[in-house]
Formats: C-alpha cells, structure tokens, sequence
C-alpha cells in the first residue's frame, strides 16, 4: 500500500512568487490535512479537507489556500511568497479525519523564500 | 486554546537506556497520537491513543485522560530511536479536526 506522496520534495522561491504544493494521500483515505513547520512556530495547522471540501482552517492569512480533487488528491497554494513562509509543509492523510483516527504524513516539501 | 505541553525538551541518552516522555494538555481531547520526525523531517505515526495503553516493540504509551496527560516509553534505547517526538491532540467538542502538536521532545542516542 503506497504511503503519503508529497511534490516537490525541496523547492526554492523568491520573494512575491507563489507556489504550489501537491499532496496524493494514501489510497482510500478522503481526509488530507495540511502543516506548516518552522523552528520558531513548530508544527501548525493549516487547512483539512474532506471530500473536496474545506472542514477546518488554521490561523493563517488569506496567501494560504488549499483545494481538494475528487480523487481525493489536495494542492496548497502560497501566493506572494515572503520569506517567514520558509518551512516545511507536511501533508497528512486519514480516512475520516483527524478526530477519529490514525495520521499518515507524507516526506514533506522544503520551501525556501529567498 | 489548548496548550500541549511536552517535557523534557531535550534528552541524550545512551545507547540501551531507558526513557519517559511526557506530554501535558490543558483540555479534554478527542484523539492523542504520537510521532517520531525523523531526520529527514517526516512523521512516523508511533500510536494512536486517545486513552489507555498499548504496545509495540520497545515502545509503549498511556493516555490518562482524565488527568490529562500522556507517557510514552521507550526501552533499550537504540540510535535510531533519534529525533523529536511529538504528541498530537484534537480538541473536543468533535468536528474540530484540528490536529494541535505539542512543543516536541528531542532525543538524542548515543552508541
């Protein structure tokens, strides 16, 4: 059973760019969350999505977005990069959610704003 | 909000010795997992455990949630036991699913 794919592993970026991130969960699992992790703020909630929709939403501004296709594969979206957007973002998959069940995270994409 | 504290911060060890790691939430929770974040940054799922104990190999843990509080044991130490484990919570009432992470303990094993 294949596990959590994240793309790209390592990306860099400038600052005023956007960038997107891919996260395909494990098979048969509907719900994809998505972390932000950084030395300063440790790890933080960003958005879950469940079935193509948006459950929950972190404390984060409007530049974060994120989408759910119907095979159940979430994209991220950072729009005009700054560079304390620099960490890693860790995308998680479970099969209802976060609330009733196991977490399985993917290798995470290493953004760096320069 | 919830604040998810976990305790030590640090720890070395040596390689056969034992540890505790204690994770501290100041709400009722819904779900408690742990993870080990391995060099390479990635989460591994160590146990889901909302309450009680369990299992696996040299590695145990024990939710009291009435207490709130978690432990998670790890016997005869190896290298690759290195790294920063994490408790996780989510928060009730349900339909949160907000995973909160703990401030994380970093481990340290030496041969």
């Amino acid at each position: 059973k294949a596990g959590v794919t994240q793309t790209p592993r390592y990306l860099i970026k400038t600052r005023g760019q956007q960038v997107t991130l891919s996260c395909s969960p494990i098979s048969g699992h509907r719900s994809v969350s998505w972390y932000q992790q950084t030395p300063g703020q440790g790890l933080q909630f960003l958005f879950e999505y469940f079935s193509e929709t948006q459950r929950n939403k972190g404390n984060f501004p409007g530049r974060f977005s994120g989408r759910q296709f119907s095979n159940s594969r979430s994209e991220m979206n950072v729009s005009t990069l700054e560079l304390g957007d620099s960490a890693l973002y860790l995308c998680a998959s479970s099969f209802q959610g976060p609330n009733t069940g196991e977490l399985f995270f993917g290798e995470g994409s290493r953004l760096t704003v320069l | 909000g919830i604040q998810v504290e976990q305790s030590p911060p640090d720890l070395i060890l040596q390689e056969g010795a034992n540890s505790t790691l204690r994770c501290n939430f100041s709400d009722s929770v819904n779900n408690l997992q742990w993870f080990h974040q391995n060099p390479w940054g990635q989460l591994i799922n160590l146990f889901y455990i909302p309450s009680g104990t369990k299992q696996n190999g040299r590695l145990s843990a024990t939710t009291v949630a009435t207490e709130r509080y978690s432990l998670l044991y790890i016997s005869s130490s190896q290298t690759t036991d290195s790294g920063v484990y994490f408790c996780a919570v989510v928060v009730r009432p349900v339909n949160t699913d907000k995973l909160i992470f703990g401030t994380g303990t970093r481990l340290q094993v030496f041969p």
